[in-house]
């Protein structure tokens, strides 16, 4: 149980393209989904928490306009990186935490890594 | 806001040999959880822990959750190549935050 599909898992583009990325959880609900970035050889930072039905909510010091976050049911939130350029190449990894609430571990998918070109 | 301090930051062992790594917080945790993560692929959950001073053991993994709820440490007994990988801690009640990592090479 607890699956959460993430795609795609790798994107290669030219730079000014727009690139969407999307995450689902595939066996559960899932009212808040989180999305990371991830450089290599470090932890993951926590970008935003997609709330379903409502704005995301996005860490001091992330674009909101660069990283547009969707999440319009409940086992799919969605992150576009916005002309994309190559400082915006990194692993991209997605969460979701089930509906019974705050205080439940997430689940992650196996992340999407971007290069830009 | 809360941080997460994991030592060490590299560890680099033989099979066989035994490990430990810590998780510390500038605060109380309202829950941890442990994970694992190998390259190119997402974190795996290995276990969540919720009462002060509580243990759970995990195969050769034992998980220790300090009395004043503020720390943390996995003690891997006998390490195998197969627990190579980032180990990571994680808090948080609505949003969550992750440890700075321990990176695990254990050579055959």
């Amino acid at each position: 149980g607890a699956v959460v599909s993430q795609h795609p898992s790798w994107v290669i583009c030219k730079s000014g393209t727009s690139v969407k990325i999307e995450c689902r959880s595939l066996d559960f609900q899932a009212t808040t989904m989180f999305w990371y970035r991830q450089f290599p050889k470090q932890s993951l930072m926590l970008m935003a928490t997609s709330n379903e039905g409502s704005k995301a909510t996005y860490e001091q010091g992330v674009e909101k306009d660069k990283f547009l976050i969707n999440h319009a049911s409940l086992t799919l939130s969605t992150l576009t990186v916005t002309s994309a350029h190559p400082e915006d190449s990194s692993f991209y990894i997605c969460s979701a935490r089930d509906t019974t609430g705050a205080g439940q571990p997430q689940h992650f998918g196996d992340g999407t890594r971007l290069s830009i070109l | 806001t809360q941080l997460l301090e994991q030592s060490p930051q590299f560890l680099s062992i033989q099979e066989g040999e035994n490990l430990t790594v810590y998780c510390n917080s500038s605060s109380v945790f309202s829950s941890l959880q442990w994970y694992r993560q190998e390259p190119g692929e997402g974190p795996v959950l290995l276990v969540t822990v919720v009462t002060g001073g509580e243990v759970k053991k995990l195969k050769r993994l034992t998980f220790q959750f300090g009395d004043a709820r503020k720390d943390s440490s996995l003690h891997i007994t006998a390490a195998q190549p197969g627990d190579t990988g980032l180990y990571l801690c994680s808090s948080g009640t609505y949003k969550y935050i992750f440890g700075t990592g321990t990176r695990l090479k254990v050579l055959a």
